[in-house]
């Protein structure tokens, strides 16, 4: 299996832009989470979705972050407009929803954001 | 809501000493997660406990779970360069309708001084 892929692995854009990041979950997996990691605030969940429905967006710093999966093999994470404070390294992971025992969290090897 | 947090953040140590992180969650969990992040890679999962005062073991790493489920370690012995990197525990959320999330730890980064 190719595993969970993320694009672009590395985005610098300057503020005001509009930023796409991208993630292909690994087939048959039926939960996709997107993460942010900064040096200050750690690993931040910021939205999650099974079976293609958003669950939990309450991490979503604010109105101009948006995610959709508009399937079960695709979801993108938007920045409009991209903000120096946004930099960070986003992650996208997924796994097929288990029961009480979770079971492991396949993580894609990150998009890494700088916006001047 | 749920929150894990694990001690210390950093730690450095000399090649051949041990090294041991400590996580404590909020909440009982019904399993705790550890997971591995290398200098710019992504955390990558290394093993969970399930069961009351379980004690597992990968070579050179233990991991035990609290009696009480709301805590958990992983003690490395004899570091290796190659155990350099943030370790992080991650604790499972029921988020409604049979789906669940994890909450992590901020990581325990681990520094080898050859």
């Amino acid at each position: 299996d190719a595993g969970v892929i993320q694009s672009p692995r590395h985005e610098v854009t300057e503020m005001g832009q509009e930023v796409t990041l991208r993630c292909k979950p690994i087939s048959g997996h039926n939960s996709l989470f997107w993460y942010r990691q900064t040096m200050m605030r750690g690993l931040e969940l910021l939205i999650y979705f099974n079976n293609n429905v958003p669950i939990d967006d309450s991490g979503m710093p604010e109105d101009r972050f948006s995610a959709k999966m508009p399937n079960a093999s695709f979801s993108t994470l938007k920045i409009q407009p991209s903000e120096p404070r946004d930099s960070a390294v986003y992650f996208c992971a997924s796994w097929l929803t288990p029961g009480i025992y979770t079971g492991e969290l396949f993580f894609g090897e990150g998009s890494r954001l700088t916006v001047l | 809501g749920q929150q894990v947090m694990q001690i210390p953040q950093y730690q450095h140590v000399q090649e051949g000493e041990d090294f041991t992180t400590y996580c404590n969650s909020s909440t009982t969990l019904s399993n705790i997660q550890w997971y591995k992040q290398r200098p710019g890679g992504h955390p990558v999962f290394l093993i969970q406990l399930v069961k009351s005062g379980e004690v597992k073991k990968q070579k050179r790493l233990t991991f035990q779970f609290g009696e009480a489920k709301k805590n958990s370690s992983l003690h490395i012995t004899a570091t290796q360069t190659t155990d350099v990197g943030t370790y992080f525990c991650a604790g499972p959320r029921n988020s409604g309708a049979g789906s669940y999330q994890l909450t992590f730890g901020k990581g325990t980064k681990l520094s080898v001084i050859p």
